[in-house]
């Protein structure tokens, strides 16, 4: 256990819809990153918060946005759902000492299935 | 745009053999290395990882990994498997100063008890 918790645990949903995945960061961590993880792929960065603010973005296109609380936990919203968004979603925090901060061990949450029909 | 390589996409083992997953990578300049696990039913979690120092590193659960920088690689090694050891592996790479990790596709192993 990290100390991370994802909801929903599973989510099905349909094409063009709009969903919101939350994620509650380990006490005492400020940043988050979320990642998408297709069946039979490694995790691939989507964006992270630090302080609230967005961090830096993988190459995913602008419906996925997000946000941090001042509590830093996040939400990760998808409008207009493709079918390739079908996949597990996770969620990652970690204590960076400033704007991306390399040195950050990042622990992982026990991630959303989301299904897109 | 860097990339990672796990080229052994399914390892089965028996009980006590010796396991080495291959992992490399595409960035030339400065590097920080991280093996993941994901056991059944359970979230991602670090191995191991390699900032700077001495290349071979030693992790949990009594696996190690070396960097070797002219190879471009980091091997993951664990002398002796335990059936509990069946979970995918995943290897991350930060590059050039990046915060964002890229990950590989991950590797399968299953051991036989």
């Amino acid at each position: 256990e990290t100390g991370v918790t994802q909801s929903p645990t599973h989510l099905i949903k349909t094409r063009g819809q709009q969903v919101t995945l939350r994620c509650s960061s380990q006490s005492g961590h400020n940043t988050v990153s979320w990642y998408q993880q297709a069946l039979g792929q490694g995790p691939q960065f989507i964006f992270q918060y630090y302080r609230e603010e967005e961090n830096g973005r993988g190459n995913f296109p602008p419906r996925f946005s997000g946000l941090q609380f001042p509590n830093y936990s996040s939400e990760l919203n998808v409008n207009a759902l493709e079918l390739d968004d079908s996949a597990l979603y996770l969620c990652a925090s970690s204590s960076s000492s400033g704007v991306r901060s390399i040195t950050d061990t990042q622990y992982f949450g026990p991630g959303t299935r989301l299904t897109v029909l | 745009a860097q990339s990672v390589s796990q080229h052994n996409h399914h390892v089965i083992l028996s009980e006590a053999a010796s396991l080495e997953l291959g992992c490399n990578y595409s960035y030339g300049g400065t590097v920080n290395l991280f093996w993941y696990v994901q056991y059944p039913g359970q979230h991602l979690q670090l191995l191991l990882k390699y900032f700077s120092g001495d290349p071979l590193v030693k992790g949990i659960k009594g696996f190690e990994a070396e960097f070797i920088k002219s190879k471009f690689s980091f091997n993951l090694r664990k002398p002796s498997v335990q059936w509990s050891d069946t979970a995918e592996y995943f290897c991350a790479v930060r590059s050039g100063g990046s915060y964002i990790p890229t990950f590989g596709r991950g590797t399968s192993l299953i051991v036989h008890p």
